[in-house]
């Protein structure tokens, strides 16, 4: 299975800024994935991202609150724009490997 | 977004005990995967099913992939306190995997 890490693993940041979350694979991938976790809730997709092309955002997501970029098919990054307490998760990467998905370690965000 | 409804929400058990939670959707799926989470780490995948009424088995975990394809299930046998955590289903619907809402387990010494 892919091994796929997460930068930073954590990060406590002040209403208003920015974060960009790093996500690297240790093998290429078409498609990869960007999740958010809200405090005790379940996983909800935020976007899928393949190389070369925009991401793709579910309902509820847009690309000026989490602009993404996916510059080759190993790396990808998922920025939090203007943040709010209420973006308090942990957010996710994924990729799919043989209809089988894995994910990274995740990266805890905490907005004050 | 849509999610999966799991069951039980939460569960308390002593350690050796076996342990079954289910998730269910109103539509239909072509794969089904078990996941575990540790606090503070991701998901890791258990078990993965592709065919409707398949029985997959890990160690001392076992999933079925429901035969109507809208529901699937997972088994502990002697469950030991590192299975302490969240199980998650995902059904996968085209490139997409919906999460459930989650089973979290935890387990009495």
């Amino acid at each position: 299975s892919a091994v796929i890490s997460q930068k930073p693993s954590r990060d406590i940041c002040q209403r208003g800024t920015s974060l960009t979350i790093q996500c690297q694979v240790d093998s290429q991938v078409t498609m990869m994935f960007w999740y958010r976790q809200q405090p005790g809730q379940s996983l909800t997709l935020i976007a899928t991202a393949n190389q070369g092309s925009e991401a793709t955002y579910e309902s509820g997501f847009v690309i000026d609150k989490f602009p993404i970029s996916r510059p080759n098919l190993t790396f990808s990054t998922l920025t939090v724009s203007n943040m709010s307490p209420e973006d308090s998760s942990i957010y996710l990467c994924s990729v799919e490997q043989g209809n089988e998905q894995f994910f990274g370690p995740g990266t805890r965000l905490t907005v004050l | 977004g849509q999610q999966l409804n799991q069951s039980p929400q939460s569960m308390f058990i002593q350690e050796g005990e076996d342990v079954s939670m289910n998730c269910t959707s109103s539509s239909i799926f072509n794969t089904w995967l078990w996941y575990k989470q540790d606090p503070g780490e991701g998901p890791v995948l258990l078990i993965a099913l592709y065919k409707a009424g398949e029985l997959t088995s890990n160690g001392r975990l076992t999933a079925q992939f429901g035969i109507t394809r809208k529901d699937s299930f997972l088994n502990i046998s002697a469950s030991i306190p590192s299975d302490v955590g969240i199980y998650f289903c995902a059904g996968r619907r085209g490139y997409k995997y919906i999460f459930g809402t989650g089973t979290r387990l935890k387990v009495l010494a």
